[in-house]
């Protein structure tokens, strides 16, 4: 079993919608968890950081994290097409060392 | 502050070859990681720097590939003898000692033929 388990969809919906995305994972020391988006042959870029759990906002994006169920979300509100992308959950113990999910592939369509 | 840099963006090899990958860091980053990611995978953890000491290395780095981090600023990884296997996107990223988010490069693919 992985440590960090992440559907990888791939995941299709009609601009406008909410793309709800989600991974679990089985190390209780998590305490640093991300969200990363990855477009095709590029690095992944950093687009929600959180610290313990807890909810947090930033534009159309809203990170929630549940360490009693061992479960982390992403929510992306009033989808375009430029979100089109792969989505990393990204988690780590300490600081440096992050575990991944496989990604989930949404495509946003016009 | 034009972020991580990775040369080069692609790398084709032969087996048994030797490469090696630079990577810059951000300027103010004293800590630099190295990370390599499959098809259909997230990226697997490799090694990790703060200033010029490799902190800790990933069983996944075997005794082919070597890291340095001289004076602390520019990163070169090495893999020697390469195999098929190794055909990955080897990606770069750093971060300060202060905040522990971390910044990624647009990575080296290597395809080794």
């Amino acid at each position: 079993q992985k440590e960090v388990e992440q559907d990888p969809g791939p995941l299709s919906v009609p601009e406008g919608a909410i793309v709800s995305l989600n991974c679990t994972y089985s190390n209780s020391a998590f305490q640093y968890f991300m969200w990363y988006r990855q477009y095709s042959r590029k690095g992944p870029e950093l687009l929600m950081y959180t610290y313990s759990s807890g909810n947090k906002e930033d534009g159309r994006f809203t990170a929630q994290v549940d360490k009693s169920s061992k479960y982390i979300s992403l929510f992306i509100r009033d989808s375009q097409p430029s979100d089109s992308a792969t989505y990393l959950c990204a988690m780590s113990v300490d600081d440096y060392k992050l575990s991944f999910g496989a990604g989930t592939t949404v495509t946003v369509r016009a | 502050d034009t972020g991580v840099s990775q040369d080069p963006r692609h790398k084709i090899t032969k087996r048994g070859q030797n490469v090696t990958f630079r990577c810059d860091p951000i300027s103010e980053h004293n800590r630099l990681y190295w990370y390599r990611q499959t098809l259909g995978q997230g990226p697997e953890f490799l090694t990790y720097f703060q200033n010029e000491a490799q902190l800790e290395k990933s069983r996944l780095l075997s005794d082919r590939f070597s890291a340095e981090r001289p004076k602390g600023s520019f990163s070169t990884l090495e893999i020697q003898r390469t195999e098929q296997g190794d055909s990955a996107m080897y990606l770069c990223a750093s971060s300060s000692a202060t905040n522990e988010k971390l910044f990624f490069g647009s990575g080296t693919q290597l395809s080794v033929l």
